[in-house]
């Protein structure tokens, strides 16, 4: 299996559960990433980890919690999620980070939706 | 602040040409990537201009004018699998992309 693998690729969660978002790159990467894509609205970086160590934080809520076992693996953790959480959530690798021109590859996302 | 701006939505006719453009204000410049993104899919990288000057890449061809902030992609021979989104995205002095909104395309046969 070859790119960045997410799963699932849909999830439906009420308010008070628990559950976890998966990704899985092949790739060799460094660096992987979290963002949120909502309608209409740009790319919002909110998570990034270069060899394991979280670097980047983009003030976002503590009812997302992402992990890093190691360079290939990346989960998002969601807890006591609000509606207005319901977005596509993708995860991407790059070979490395802060290296100018560096192409980042996206897995195909999961949609959440919050209920 | 930073902000990326292209057009929500075009249309354009199987076979013909597009241009879709995307203009930026940013805390520096590393460089500007374009992505396309079909609906239900992953982004992809189409293009990366870090000089002025146009970059040809098959039927797609991305422009570049640091002095205006300004890029545009040209799509060339129209098909309808280019019915997508076109994602433009900035990398600032840190290094870190700064994403526009995405431009929906809509092909017409």
């Amino acid at each position: 299996e070859t790119g960045v693998t997410q799963t699932p690729r849909h999830l439906v969660m009420g308010m008070t559960n628990k559950k976890s978002l998966k990704c899985e790159q092949h790739l060799g990467h460094n660096a992987m990433y979290w963002y949120k894509q909502s309608a209409k609205k740009p790319l919002e970086l909110m998570f990034v980890y270069s060899l394991e160590e979280r670097v980047e934080n983009n003030s976002v809520p503590s009812r997302f919690s992402p992990e890093c076992p190691n360079s290939s693996h990346l989960f998002l953790h969601l807890h006591t999620l609000q509606p207005e959480d319901s977005a596509l959530y993708l995860c991407a690798s790059s070979q490395a980070i802060g290296k100018g021109g560096t192409e980042a590859f996206f897995g195909q996302g999961t949609r959440l939706t919050v209920v | 602040g930073q902000n990326i701006d292209q057009p929500t939505e075009m249309t354009a006719t199987e076979g013909a040409i597009v241009q879709i453009n995307c203009t930026y204000q940013t805390s520096g410049f590393n460089g500007l990537f374009w992505y396309q993104q079909h609906a239900g899919e992953a982004p992809t990288f189409l293009s990366y201009n870090v000089l002025d000057g146009l970059e040809e890449k098959g039927r797609f061809s991305s422009f570049l004018s640091r002095s205006k902030g300004y890029s545009y992609l040209l799509l060339k021979e129209l098909q309808m699998k280019d019915s997508a989104s076109y994602l433009c995205a900035v990398e600032d002095s840190n290094y870190q992309l700064i994403w526009g909104a995405g431009t929906k395309l809509i092909i017409k046969p």
